[in-house]
């Protein structure tokens, strides 16, 4: 068990629709990591949060936002969802800087059709 | 722009085989890190270890050792005497520094190791 948190496990949507995906970290980590891993694309950065600020982007669509609260944990909303969308999302977190290992959740299974 | 590259696509191997799984990397930064994770059936990525690029001595942690070669810019990850339960994929990744703070791992395709009893 890493020690960090996603919910849900499982989820089934239909197209067009908007789903959030919620992500909690270990305990002191301060940044937020989300991957997206796909047959086709592989495993893919997304968006990264430190203690509430964006620090970097990855090729995150523009149906895609995420944010950071102020307990950090982090949440990923996918907006006017489309069949290309179904992947598995993966949370990471490490303790703050670059150099740090990021830990990853058990992964949020999205399933478009 | 950084780039990881596992050659191995699949490899099946039959238990207490040694096997080793190859990783190249391309970044023009000085300073990086290089990380090995497994990814078993259930799906979860599971750490495994960190090197950072000043620190060429190889290690060994029980079945699994890694060796890291900056002149080639490889870090190979070799599993001895492999059991079933190593079945898995294994991904390779390389930490890009973004900014202040600002982190995100470039991952290889992956290598799918079968271990057959």
């Amino acid at each position: 068990d890493s020690g960090v948190t996603q919910t849900p496990k499982h989820l089934i949507t239909a197209t067009g629709q908007r789903v959030t995906l919620r992500c909690s970290p270990r305990s002191g980590d301060l940044s937020v990591y989300w991957y997206q891993q796909s047959l086709d694309q592989g495993l893919q950065f997304l968006i990264q949060y430190y203690n509430g600020e964006e620090r970097a982007k990855g090729n995150i669509l523009e149906r895609f936002s995420a944010q950071q609260f102020p307990d950090l944990h982090s949440e990923l909303n996918l907006s006017s969802l489309e069949l290309g969308d179904s992947a598995l999302y993966f949370c990471a977190s490490s303790a703050w800087g670059p150099q740090e290992t990021q830990y990853f959740g058990p992964g949020t299974r999205l399933l478009v059709l | 722009a950084q780039k990881v590259t596992q050659a191995q696509t699949e490899i099946s191997v039959v238990e207490k085989e040694d096997v080793t799984l190859d990783c190249v990397y391309e970044t023009r930064d000085t300073t990086y890190y290089l990380f090995w994770y497994k990814q078993p059936p259930s799906g979860e990525l599971v750490f495994l270890i960190r090197r950072n690029s000043f620190d060429e001595q190889n290690e060994i942690s029980g079945r699994y050792s890694w060796n890291f070669q900056k002149s080639t810019s490889s870090f190979n990850f070799t599993i001895t005497a492999s059991q079933v339960v190593d079945s898995a994929v294994y991904f390779c990744a390389l930490s890009e520094f973004q900014g202040t703070s600002g982190s995100r791992l470039t991952f290889g395709e992956g290598t799918q190791l079968t271990v057959n009893p």
